[in-house]
């Protein structure tokens, strides 16, 4: 069964500052990998995805992540976090035959930005 | 806004009773998802409608809950002799076809509804 760990559950970074966001994944085949942004009284919103090619992918928002197979890990980075960056952020695990019913997300990471 | 709309935002209730919530997914989306989010959680699958045909549901969705998609249109999603353990954000999720199929199929999430089970 697909799974999908996001070790910190809480982090803090000044603004300006950078940021990476852990997620590693237990899948048996090549998986599709999701982040995704979740403020305040608002819906889940789609950072980035990674499925095939070019294991470095851009996002919205100045988001990037990098899928490391070795690793089983897709985190999440941001060269300089703005506060408007405060949020949570989920990762999600996908099968190649399986569709958006079957993602497995994580747990989560709050992250909060100080001044 | 993401264009899906879900009501009421915040429901409070007692203990074995019935709750509805409603879900308006942008309009030309077939596809509707609902999915519940306990605490310190991430979301997990509930079940799944293309038009009006409910074609999935996780086994997470026990007797006592059930979905409807009239016309294709509106979602709701009953609950019925609530239990403290289903206080949670339930969250309702559309896309289009037209946004290809997984994994380039794209999720509009509604904000959700807040249960709390007294």
């Amino acid at each position: 069964a697909q799974s999908v760990t996001q070790p910190d559950i809480h982090i803090t970074v000044s603004e300006g500052a950078s940021l990476e966001l852990r997620c590693n994944y237990s899948y048996g085949a090549t998986p599709y990998l999701f982040w995704y942004v979740q403020s305040p009284g608002q819906g889940l919103q789609l950072l980035l995805k990674y499925f095939s090619g070019d294991t470095l992918v851009q996002g919205i928002k100045g988001f990037e992540a990098e899928f490391k197979r070795s690793q089983s890990s897709f985190n999440l980075r941001k060269p300089s976090v703005h506060w408007s960056d405060a949020a949570e952020y989920f990762c999600a695990v996908g099968s190649a035959s399986g569709s958006a019913r079957q993602l497995t997300f994580g747990s989560g990471t709050q992250l909060t930005v100080l001044p | 806004d993401t264009g899906v709309s879900q009501d009421p935002r915040h429901k409070i209730t007692k203990r074995g009773q019935n709750v509805t919530f409603r879900c308006d997914p942008i309009s030309e989306h077939n596809r509707l998802y609902w999915y519940r989010q306990t605490l310190g959680q991430g979301p997990e699958f509930l079940t799944y409608f293309q038009n009006e045909a409910q074609l999935e549901k996780s086994r997470l969705l026990s007797d006592r809950f059930s979905a409807e998609r009239p016309k294709g249109s509106f979602s709701t999603l009953e609950i019925q002799r609530t239990e403290q353990g289903d206080s949670a954000m339930y969250l309702c999720a559309s896309s289009s076809p037209g946004t290809g199929g997984f994994p380039n199929e794209k999720l509009f999430f509604g904000s959700g509804t807040q249960l709390s089970v007294l």
